[in-house]
């Protein structure tokens, strides 16, 4: 079975800085994705980003980056220009390549931003 | 993207009577949909996953005479929480898998999420 693992319960930010949300994985599994997901207080789940394990180039939206390290099985999520919007839980999530869709979520990291 | 819609948002039922909460994805068809529950300020957890024609696999914990799963169409999947409990109040997510417009695989789309409670 898959392990997703966000050691950081909670973080906080100051507008306009940067912060970084880690996430570990264990998997045997060679093809897989691995996913950020925005929850805000709407409960809404957002794609922020998603990684494909096969490819060496880290997945870039906007102002949200990854580092993946396939070796180490670490997926962190780097928010660059903190907004007040990004105030939200974030979640890792793992998904094997022939799932069928399905995801293993880790615990979530609650993020503030402030003023 | 892709649309993935819940309904109702909010439901408050008497305890010992069952409530139905759809899950339609709007513009595209799934395939696969999920079932999630999460609890506050906790993560989803994945209650099983139904395939369009076929029987739900349902996690392991989940009782499956209690929460009956039917996706009878591409695009419609229902969860049926039968003679609910207090302890059943939770927020009930659904997702679908798919393509979606942006034609990439491997993906899931998040409807908004059913506040039950039981009373």
């Amino acid at each position: 079975a898959q392990t997703v693992t966000q050691s950081q319960p909670e973080m906080s930010v100051q507008e306009a800085e940067t912060v970084t949300l880690s996430c570990t994985y264990d998997t045997s599994e060679s093809n897989y994705y691995l996913f950020w997901y925005k929850q805000p207080p709407s409960r809404q789940m957002i794609l922020v980003i998603r990684q494909e394990a096969y490819k060496q180039q880290n997945a870039t939206e906007n102002r949200f980056s990854v580092n993946f390290q396939k070796a180490a099985k670490s997926f962190s999520l780097k928010i660059s220009d903190s907004q007040l919007g990004d105030t939200a839980m974030y979640f890792c999530a793992f998904m094997k390549g022939d799932s069928g869709y399905a995801l293993n979520f880790g615990k979530g990291t609650s993020l503030l931003v402030t003023p | 993207g892709a649309v993935v819609s819940q309904h109702p948002s909010r439901v408050i039922c008497k305890s010992g009577t069952s409530v139905k909460i759809e899950c339609r994805s709007l513009d595209f068809q799934a395939t696969t949909m999920f079932w999630y529950r999460q609890f506050p300020k906790k993560s989803l957890m994945l209650m099983a996953t139904s395939n369009e024609g076929s029987k739900a696999t349902y996690e392991q914990g989940v009782e499956k005479d209690k929460f009956l799963i039917n996706h009878a169409s591409l695009t419609l999947s229902t969860l049926t929480v039968t003679s609910a409990h207090p302890e059943d109040s939770s927020f009930y997510i659904c997702s679908a898998g798919g393509m979606g417009t942006s034609g990439r695989s491997h993906e899931q789309y998040f409807g908004p999420g059913t506040r039950l409670t039981v009373t």
